[in-house]
């Protein structure tokens, strides 16, 4: 079956740059999240959209942004870039429309700031 | 925060079965108990949910007490590919944002 694609996988950046992850849900899904899980944390809800709108935000940094286009795929924008960004960055999705909400994960972009 | 608490760490044998225990005292009528499964930074994994009724899939078995205050992760015949830290979270929903707490490290030894 088809699953929530990320790219890249994994992304080096220098201090003060700029980095775009992408997340492609799975077909027909219509909700995207996004979540952190730094160095020995357990992940973190940064953001969610239903229908191309922002439907909860968690502790997403301001220097980060989101959007979801019209395809349903995701991208989490993230400027000047710092150390503590250094991380695991996980999408997920799933339908609210459909029999099931269940949230699916994706395999993650590993984000590391040099 | 987590409305969940587990065992920081268990290890069951391989073969046997694995029970992993949650409580969450605090749930509400309309929660759902969720659970998650990390291999290794790997994306993760959804393995069950339920409500009131026991649930039962290919991956596991959910068993919730009567009060819905505690719940066991019963994985009946563990393998090594199950060492993964297993996640029990509470939501209303799952469209909604998930809360992740500090999880149980499960080791299945060979």
């Amino acid at each position: 079956a088809a699953g929530v694609i990320q790219s890249p996988r994994h992304l080096i950046k220098e201090k003060r740059e700029t980095a775009t992850l992408k997340c492609y849900p799975i077909p027909r899904h219509d909700t995207v999240y996004w979540y952190q899980q730094g160095p020995g944390q357990d992940p973190q809800f940064l953001i969610s959209f239903y229908e191309k709108m922002q439907s909860d935000k968690g502790s997403i940094p301001d220097r980060f942004s989101a959007q979801q286009f019209s395809d349903y795929h995701s991208e989490l924008n993230m400027s000047s870039l710092e150390l503590g960004d250094s991380a695991l960055y996980f999408c997920a999705s799933s339908s609210l429309s459909g029999i099931t909400d269940t949230q699916y994960f994706g395999p993650g972009t590993r984000l590391t700031v040099l | 925060d987590a409305k969940t608490t587990q065992p920081t760490s268990m290890d069951c044998a391989e073969g046997r079965a694995a029970n992993l225990p949650c409580n969450h005292s605090t749930i509400s009528g309309n929660e759902y108990v969720y659970w998650y499964r990390q291999i290794h930074s790997q994306g993760p994994q959804y393995i069950i949910h339920g409500l009131k009724n026991n649930e039962t899939n290919e991956m596991a078995s959910l068993i919730i007490t009567e009060d819905r205050k505690s719940s066991t992760l019963i994985l009946p015949h563990a393998t090594l590919r199950d060492t993964a830290v297993y996640y029990c979270i509470v939501s209303e929903d799952s469209s909604y944002k998930l809360i992740f707490g500090s999880g149980t490290r499960l080791l299945v030894r060979p």
